[in-house]
């Protein structure tokens, strides 16, 4: 049972370029999400999914795009990458209803320059 | 929306000390309080948490107590060890339907031998 799987663990990219960080889960876990994890602010959300076909708006969305066609993956798309992003990004999930423990992936370190 | 306050952002014990970090939130409909440790490099992992019709849970030298009036909550560590060196994470959501959590800033606890 793999749980929560990220790739890539690193990644470096260069201003104005675009990337998707992938996340996959086994678990048949409904809800879903992304997080950012920046020195001294703890784990921002940045977009979540409460099942296939259906994500909303975090607390830091802006510059990230998501999309949940199935259970299994809830990918994050970098449309246009700035040095602001420079982080590490975790993606979590967990059964929406009735358990609400979190299962993280080990995280994407990003560097843009 | 919710936000989560978390105190102190650095906390320094000596082993065999007890540690005590403590977290208020916003929203007042806010009913799971789980707490997360993440080892240097590692993913968070959940240690324990907490729902709105408790007062207080236990788990071996880990607890956690919640005062609702007051809207905080707090994580003690007894019997310190130095493998609790580590940065805990507080957080709050709205269980039982969507399970979006909202992240204290964390604490780093060093637990010195």
């Amino acid at each position: 049972n793999a749980g929560v799987t990220q790739t890539p663990k690193f990644q470096v990219l260069k201003t104005g370029q675009s990337m998707t960080l992938q996340c996959a889960q086994d678990m048949n876990h409904e809800y879903m999400s992304w997080y950012r994890q920046d020195p001294g602010m703890g784990l921002r959300l940045i977009h979540y999914s409460v099942g296939a076909g259906i994500t909303d708006q975090g607390e830091v969305p802006n510059g990230y795009n998501v999309s949940r066609s199935t259970t299994e993956d809830f990918p994050l798309r970098l449309l246009s990458a700035a040095p602001s992003q420079t982080s590490v990004y975790f993606c979590a999930s967990s059964r929406a209803l009735g358990e609400t423990k979190a299962f993280f992936g080990q995280g994407t370190r990003l560097t843009v320059v | 929306g919710e936000n989560v306050e978390q105190h102190p952002s650095t906390l320094s014990v000596q082993e065999g000390d007890s540690a005590v970090i403590k977290c208020t939130y916003s929203d007042s409909a806010s009913n799971y309080f789980p707490w997360y440790k993440q080892e240097l490099g590692k993913r968070p992992q959940l240690i324990i948490d907490i729902r709105s019709n408790v007062g207080e849970k236990k788990d071996q030298r880990i607890a956690v107590t919640l005062n609702k009036t007051a809207k905080h909550f707090s994580l003690h560590i007894t019997e310190t060890q130095p493998e609790d060196s580590a940065v805990y994470f507080c957080a709050a959501s709205l269980s039982g339907g969507y399970n979006k959590l909202i992240f204290g800033a964390g604490t780093r606890l060093a637990v010195h031998p």
